[in-house]
């Protein structure tokens, strides 16, 4: 039982590059996460989906697009990566009768040079 | 001001002493209140939960809750090693008419037990 995968690990990326964080849950989750984890600022909310099709903006959305086309699968786009957004990316899901209980990746840590 | 607060330690304590976490929040339409535990280099993952006020116990955990004062507290009791990892506290509420609540995570307190 796989859980929530992330892929990839870890990244270095050149200022302007692009790039795509996939997340893939195996639990028949309705509703996805990305989050970003700073020193000092806590995990800070970049983008949600409620479902396959639907996505929203949470707190830290500049500079970030997603996509959810299937119901298994949540993608974080960076389409030109700045160093601010040198991080820790986790994506989590949780299911609509529980969504107090979120079940978090384990983390892609990018660098942005 | 951040809707969750905590501080961030570091906390350090001796294997078997009772530690205690906290965090406060300013958003009284808050109504679900978590802890997770992360260890190094990994994610978060929920470790109590507990709906409105009140305490909660599970194992040498215990979650307590106190709305009025807006304030929650984790305690560990006989620490082990093994709990060494950062406790984030979070919180939920739930807007009226939405299917989905929106989680607040405190920064989180980073804990080492020696042995």
């Amino acid at each position: 039982n796989a859980g929530v995968t992330q892929t990839p690990k870890f990244r270095v990326l050149k200022t302007g590059q692009s790039m795509t964080l996939l997340c893939a849950q195996d639990m028949n989750h309705e509703y996805m996460y990305w989050y970003r984890q700073d020193p000092g600022m806590g995990l800070r909310l970049i983008h949600y989906s409620v479902g396959e099709g639907t996505t929203a903006k949470g707190e830290v959305p500049d500079g970030y697009n997603v996509s959810r086309l299937k119901k298994q699968n949540f993608l974080l786009g960076l389409e030109s990566a700045a160093p601010s957004q040198t991080s820790v990316y986790f994506c989590a899901s949780s299911s609509r009768q529980a969504d107090t209980e979120a079940f978090f990746g384990q983390g892609t840590r990018l660098t942005v040079v | 001001q951040k809707e969750v607060e905590q501080d961030p330690g570091p906390l350090s304590v001796p294997e078997g002493a009772i530690v205690s976490l906290n965090c406060t929040y300013s958003n009284s339409a808050f109504q679900y209140f978590m802890w997770y535990r992360q260890y190094s280099r990994k994610g978060p993952e929920l470790l109590m939960y507990t709906y409105s006020s009140g305490n909660k116990e599970d194992g040498r955990f215990t979650a307590q809750v106190d709305k009025s004062s807006k304030y929650i507290s984790l305690f560990i009791r006989d620490s082990q090693p093994s709990d060494s990892a950062t406790y984030l506290c979070a919180m939920m509420s739930r807007p009226r008419g939405s299917t989905l609540g929106r989680l607040y995570f405190g920064r989180g307190t980073q804990l080492t037990v020696w042995p």
